[in-house]
């Protein structure tokens, strides 16, 4: 089977940083990726990591432990419209299977 | 523009009135998927195509029906709606499957009385 585990809630202030954790079970791997939701809207592709490692896109970087099953997303400089849900997600087979969501808090 | 077109984008019916859900894509998009959307559950996947006339079960497809006969339209069937159906669903495609970004429709919100 396949899980993924990750904070239902996270709360950081403005210009700080802030890591968003995910666990992942699974039977096989093909990489984690990240996807943000704002509310009232789509949900939107931010990264995939298929190999251990960092990968840098702006102020977003996303992390990978393949040994450790576990990945993060890294949010820098924040900014009022980072409050948002963020999704880990992995494949099973031909399926995409995403985490319950983060909900990101921004304080002023 | 590149995108995925969900209609309608607010529905509400009676349980056991059949509708359908309209999802195209013109991005040429091999996979398309459907999720439905609920509080503290997450995104759930419903039913998915790798191409035309080729469409799996996801995890949560009791209740629904899907189809595939051309490649940029995927629509989502509910023969006989029930209230525990109301939920936001989302309609995603992407190139070569799974290990593409997935984009997303505009979601459709489906209240089933």
């Amino acid at each position: 089977g396949q899980s993924l585990e990750q904070p239902s809630e996270v709360t950081a202030v403005e210009g700080a940083i802030v890591q968003i954790n995910c666990t992942y079970q699974t039977s096989g791997f093909y990489g984690l990726s990240w996807y943000q939701q704002h509310d009232g809207g789509a949900p939107t592709f931010l990264s995939y990591n298929a190999l251990d490692g960092l990968e840098e896109t702006g102020r977003f970087s996303s992390f990978l432990s393949r040994s450790d099953s576990y990945g993060y997303l890294l949010l820098q400089e924040l900014q009022m419209k980072d409050s948002a849900s963020y999704f880990c997600a992995v494949r099973r087979d031909d399926k995409i299977i995403f985490g319950k969501g983060t909900r990101l808090h921004i304080l002023p | 523009e590149a995108q995925v077109t969900q209609n309608p984008r607010y529905l509400i019916t009676v349980t056991g009135k059949k509708l359908t859900v309209t999802c195209s894509q013109n991005m040429n998009h091999e996979y398309m998927s459907w999720y439905r959307q609920d509080p503290g559950l997450g995104l759930r996947q419903i039913y998915y195509s790798m191409n035309v006339e080729v469409t799996d079960k996801g995890d949560v497809p009791e209740g629904y029906k899907v189809s595939r006969k051309e490649k940029r339209n995927f629509p989502l069937i509910l023969e006989s709606p029930s209230p525990n159906q109301t939920s936001l669903y989302f309609c995603a495609s992407s190139f070569m499957g799974i290990n593409s970004p997935l984009h997303f429709g505009n979601g459709t919100r489906l209240t089933v009385t």
